[in-house]
């Protein structure tokens, strides 16, 4: 069966420094492959979208990156983050052949101090 | 561009009472709709999708093009249905979904 695994589940980090959170799917081939960032009160934002390694679709313009370098892994980056950056992040997956919705990963609680 | 709207914040309601989470979208192409649901502590997870037409743990949606509406109902409302949930519009390519902001509901005795 197919699992997503995102790590880690709660960072804080100070302002000006990188960050790298990881994504990883298994049991599935060629997903398609998402960043969201859920705040309350505005509900899930996506930030990137991938359809293929080295395919990145950004959504909105941001302090933010993501790369794909394997099939199944999605990593959303920062050189220098900033205190706006603080949110929960969510990646999720999905068939690109059915039509099934979306498979989210745990999330990580991310607080720039 | 897409958008998907859910008027209420928070929704409470009494056990056995019947609900409705209102979803209304704006899209031009023919749109697919799904619900999501996230219960404390617990994982953002797929509830229904419109294609299906199923019914799942009671609640059901159907698809109104003309009011571009897609509420989801529940006829009697159970304590383990507080969650928060949210409406999801997929449109454009990389199947993306566009949610709205959400409705928490709340199941009170």
């Amino acid at each position: 069966s197919q699992t997503i695994h995102q790590w880690p589940a709660t960072l804080v980090q100070p302002v000006g420094s990188p960050l790298s959170l990881e994504c990883t799917v298994e049991g599935t081939s060629n997903p398609n492959l998402y960043w969201y960032r859920q705040a309350a009160g505005r509900g899930l934002q996506l930030l990137f979208y991938s359809v293929g390694i080295g395919q990145i679709s950004s959504e909105v313009p941001q302090n933010l990156s993501a790369s794909r370098p394997q099939d199944r892994q999605f990593i959303l980056s920062s050189k220098k983050l900033l205190l706006s950056d603080s949110g929960f992040y969510l990646c999720a997956w999905s068939d690109p052949q059915r039509n099934y919705g979306y498979t989210f990963g745990s999330g990580t609680r991310l607080t720039v101090v | 561009a897409q958008r998907v709207t859910q008027p209420e914040k928070l929704l409470s309601v009494f056990k056995g009472a019947p609900v409705e989470l209102k979803c209304n979208y704006s899209y031009s192409g023919s749109p697919e709709l799904f619900w999501y649901v996230q219960y404390s502590r617990q994982r953002l997870q797929l509830l229904l999708r419109h294609i299906s037409r199923e019914s799942i743990k009671g609640f059901t949606a159907d698809l109104n093009k003309g009011e571009t509406s897609f509420h989801l109902k529940k006829p009697f409302a159970q304590e383990e249905d507080s969650a928060m949930y949210y409406c999801a519009l997929k449109a454009g390519g990389g199947n993306k979904l566009t949610f709205g902001t959400g409705t928490q509901l709340k199941v009170e005795l």
